[in-house]
């Protein structure tokens, strides 16, 4: 079946520190890719989205480009801020009922 | 600018107990979902309620129902609470591809 996956449970950087979040997929077909961001105490929040291969979503700072070949959907970020505190979420859509696959969810901490 | 809106934000309760949680999108939207976050942030789908089409994951306990008046209310309850009904449980709702999620509640089960 369709899945997402996230590697990182967990990332701990230091302000300015460059950030990559790593998001492989599965699907059939040909899926929307997203990235989710939650802040504490509220609900995930659309950061970003891509539909085709070598798009690259932006917002914020934070960037993703689509990857068919090597079914990935990265997000990266030069600079963190520790507002950028959250928990990240990759997600796809694969079918027209416009359903969700959900990645685990990479919780990021900036050290101030 | 809060969109969905969720009330209570926290509700604790002891094991058999009944709750029941509410969500009221301002937006528009035709679609609506219950999602469950557990405490490792894991989130997974409950149920999803389009145009009067209820769609429910076939994992979710038969004593969690939805309950819709009308197409900007979802309301969630749970007949006898369990200890592992403790979670945070967010709804949203969808135009097109993009979600849109409320700030959840907070369910605890003593």
């Amino acid at each position: 079946g369709d899945s997402v996956t996230q590697t990182e449970g967990q990332v701990a950087l230091s302000e300015e520190d460059f950030l990559t979040i790593h998001c492989n997929y599965s699907a059939s077909g040909y899926p929307t890719l997203f990235w989710y961001v939650q802040y504490p105490g509220e609900g995930p929040q659309l950061l970003f989205r891509a539909s085709r291969d070598k798009e690259k979503g932006s917002s914020r700072g934070f960037e993703a480009t689509y990857d068919k070949g090597t079914t990935s959907f990265h997000l990266r970020k030069a600079s963190v801020q520790e507002s950028d505190s959250a928990v990240y979420y990759c997600a796809l859509r694969v079918d027209s009922n416009y359903q969700l696959i959900w990645g685990s969810g990479t919780k990021l901490i900036i050290k101030p | 600018e809060t969109a969905v809106f969720q009330t209570p934000n926290y509700h604790v309760t002891q094991v058999g107990n009944e709750v029941s949680f509410n969500c009221k999108q301002t937006l528009g939207h035709d679609t609506m979902y219950w999602y469950k976050q557990d405490s490792k942030k894991l989130l997974k789908i409950m149920f999803s309620y389009n145009n009067k089409q209820l769609i429910v994951n076939e994992t979710v306990p038969r004593r969690f129902s939805p309950q819709s008046s009308d197409k900007a209310h979802l309301n969630l309850r749970i007949k006898s609470v369990e200890p592992e009904d403790s979670a945070v449980y967010l709804c949203a709702s969808r135009v097109y591809a993009e979600q849109f999620f409320g700030p959840g509640t907070r369910l605890t089960v003593l």
